[in-house]
Parts: structure tokens; sequence; C-alpha cells
């Protein structure tokens, strides 16, 4: 099976600017979930997707949004970009069959999208 | 809230010896998974083990295995026969079942030859 995919890759904006970044993931994977990470930060968690519907949201401003298609393919965005934008932005899949009950889907990554912000 | 705990910001092993790499978490859920993810300079976070905690035996994966201790809320990684591949950050990263991965600051493990 082929992985995640983000595209793309590397990104330069200044600020103002808004981006749009992709995600494609595992063929079957039903969950899609964006994380930042930044040297000062670590690795945040922005959101989760499932079935087109925002499932989960990270403590981050209303500038970072996403959407999911209905072939679990995800896109986030981010407007009005600041420096502190900054980072690599990963993107990751899971199976997510769990319902009601309690269960936790391994969830695997793309190789990022790069954004640098002047 | 959960917090995932990594106090080794560096570690050094010689080619072909084993290294632990330390993880402690805190959480108040009673069901929760652990992960440990690798993430090469390159940036991808790869996938190595996963502990569930109601799992009574340590998981293994080939040369990684998980010294699961939930009384002491840690969850070391076990690399056995370090490769020179095997060099690039080490995350610990826990989710409560909400899906969410709450992650640690890391372990950059270096392996000499």
């Amino acid at each position: 099976k082929a992985g995640v995919t983000q595209t793309p890759r590397y990104l330069i904006k200044t600020r103002g600017q808004q981006v749009t970044l992709s995600c494609s993931p595992i063929s079957g994977h039903r969950s899609v979930s964006w994380y930042q990470q930044t040297p000062g930060q670590g690795l945040q968690f922005l959101f989760e997707y499932f079935s087109e519907t925002q499932r989960n949201k990270g403590n981050f401003p209303g500038r970072f949004s996403g959407r999911q298609f209905s072939n679990s393919r995800s896109e986030m965005n981010v407007s009005t970009l600041e420096l502190g934008d900054s980072a690599l932005y990963l993107c990751a899949s899971s199976f997510s069959v769990g319902l009601a009950g309690w269960v936790t889907d391994t969830q695997y990554f793309g190789p990022g999208t790069r954004l640098t912000v002047l | 809230a959960q917090k995932i705990t990594q106090t080794q910001p560096g570690m050094f092993v010689q080619e072909k010896e084993a290294v632990t790499l330390d993880c402690t978490y805190d959480t108040s859920d009673q069901s929760y998974g652990l992960f440990w993810y690798k993430q090469p300079s390159s940036g991808e976070m790869i996938f190595l083990i996963y502990q569930g905690s109601y799992d009574e035996q340590n998981a293994t994966e080939g040369r990684y295995s998980l010294n699961f201790q939930k009384a002491r809320k840690s969850a070391n990684l076990v690399i056995s026969a370090s490769q020179l591949g095997d060099s690039a950050m080490y995350f610990c990263a826990m989710s409560p079942g909400r899906r969410a991965l709450t992650f640690g600051s890391g372990t950059r493990l270096q392996v000499q030859p």
C-alpha cells in the first residue's frame, strides 16, 4: 500500500498570505489528523477529520482550518500567515473503525510540508 | 490532560549495542495507547511500536521492544543491536483513545561506528 502523501513538500510564503496544504491518506484510512512541529513548541495537534467532519480540534487560532473530502483526502489552510507559523506540518492517517467503543488507532505519518514564512 | 516526559535530549550508543530511551507519562485515563515514533532528518515520522494500557505483555517489533511499567507510568523503548541507520530523533507519544496524540520532546539518538 502506498503511504501517506503530502503536497507540497516545501513552501515559502510571506506574512499576510494564505496557504493550503494537501494530504492523501493511506487507502482505506478514514481519519486524517494534522500536527504542527516547531523547535520551540514541539509536536502539537491541530485537528482531526473523520468522514468529512472535524472530530477533534487542538488549541490553535481560527486562522488554521481544514476540511476532508469524500475520498478522505484532506486539506489544511492557514490564513494571514505569521512568522511563527513557520513549521513542519505533518499529516497522519488511521483506519479508525472504533465508534462508541474505545480503540486506539495507530497513526501513520506522511513526509510533511515544510512551511517557511518570510 | 496527558503529558509525556522524555528526559534524555541526546544519547550516544555504539553500533551493535543495545540502548534504552526513557519515557514517562501522566494521564488520568484508564485506557490509553503508547507509541514510539522515529523521525530521521528527512522529517517523516515512522511508527515503530505500540503498547495498549491493558496489554499484559511488553510489545516487541523486531529489534524494538517496549518496556511497559504501568504502575510507574513508564514506557521505555529498547533498541537491540543498534545500527547506523537508527540515528534519528525518537518520540514517545500517547493517546487516550480520542485519537489525538500527545508527544514528548524527543530524544536524539546517535549511533557511532
